[in-house]
């Protein structure tokens, strides 16, 4: 099945900087990529997603970039703000192979702490 | 509702004890899946419905865990003599269909004793 692994762990930058989290996954088949925010006693939010027929997309000021050969998709937050404070997931799917969208393999997470 | 809907929202058990954990997946979501999120991990996928049918249960982890959807809206996991490494945060979300986003719950915390 599918791995996906997420680092770092744990990611700490001042108000303002930019923060970068790293996920690889293992199945080359896999071709959807979605971010989940997770605020401390709350479900994981959907922040932004990617498919494996584009190479970024972004949101304002967040953007997921993907590299298939690679295997590697990365998230990026700008002009971080304390709110942003929270842990961020990424996962891989693959809804062409009998299976859907919704069936999601995660990585561990990373604890994201914005200082003002 | 507006949003997944999970509840209890907290439950403490006995070990040994049965427990039932309910979802309201969003009106009109045909996919509903369940996830165990242990403390410091990615959510695990369990069992995935399309509509009344359990498409997908290769995350059930053994015979204890078992969950219905009787009429394709709501959703019961139940577990059967619980164990204390069962403890953990079981997440409920749904999707307008299999090739769309889904949606989570805010959870349910399950504390076995």
């Amino acid at each position: 099945g599918e791995n996906v692994e997420q680092h770092p762990s744990t990611l700490s930058v001042q108000e303002g900087d930019s923060a970068v989290i790293k996920c690889t996954y293992s199945d080359s088949a896999s071709n959807y990529f979605p971010w989940y925010k997770q605020e401390l006693g709350k479900g994981p939010q959907l922040i932004i997603d990617i498919r494996s027929n584009v190479g970024e997309k972004k949101d304002q000021r967040i953007a997921v970039t993907l590299n298939k050969t690679a295997k590697h998709f990365s998230l990026h937050i700008t002009e971080t703000q304390p709110e942003d404070s929270a842990v961020y997931f990424c996962a891989a799917s693959n809804p062409g192979r009998g299976s859907t969208l919704g069936r999601l393999y995660f990585g561990r997470g990373t604890q994201l702490t914005v200082w003002p | 509702g507006a949003g997944v809907s999970q509840t209890p929202s907290n439950k403490v058990t006995e070990k040994g004890k049965y427990v039932e954990l309910r979802c309201d997946p969003i009106s009109g979501h045909t996919a509903l899946y369940w996830y165990r999120q242990s403390l410091g991990q990615g959510p695990e996928f369990l069992i995935y419905f399309q509509g009344t049918g359990a498409a997908d249960d290769s995350g059930l982890p053994n015979d204890r865990f078992f969950a219905v959807r009787p009429e394709g809206s709501v959703s019961t996991l139940k577990i059967q003599r619980t164990e204390r490494g069962d403890s953990a945060v079981y997440l409920c979300a749904s999707s307008s269909g299999g090739n769309t986003e889904a949606f989570f719950g805010q959870g349910t915390r399950l504390t076995v004793v």
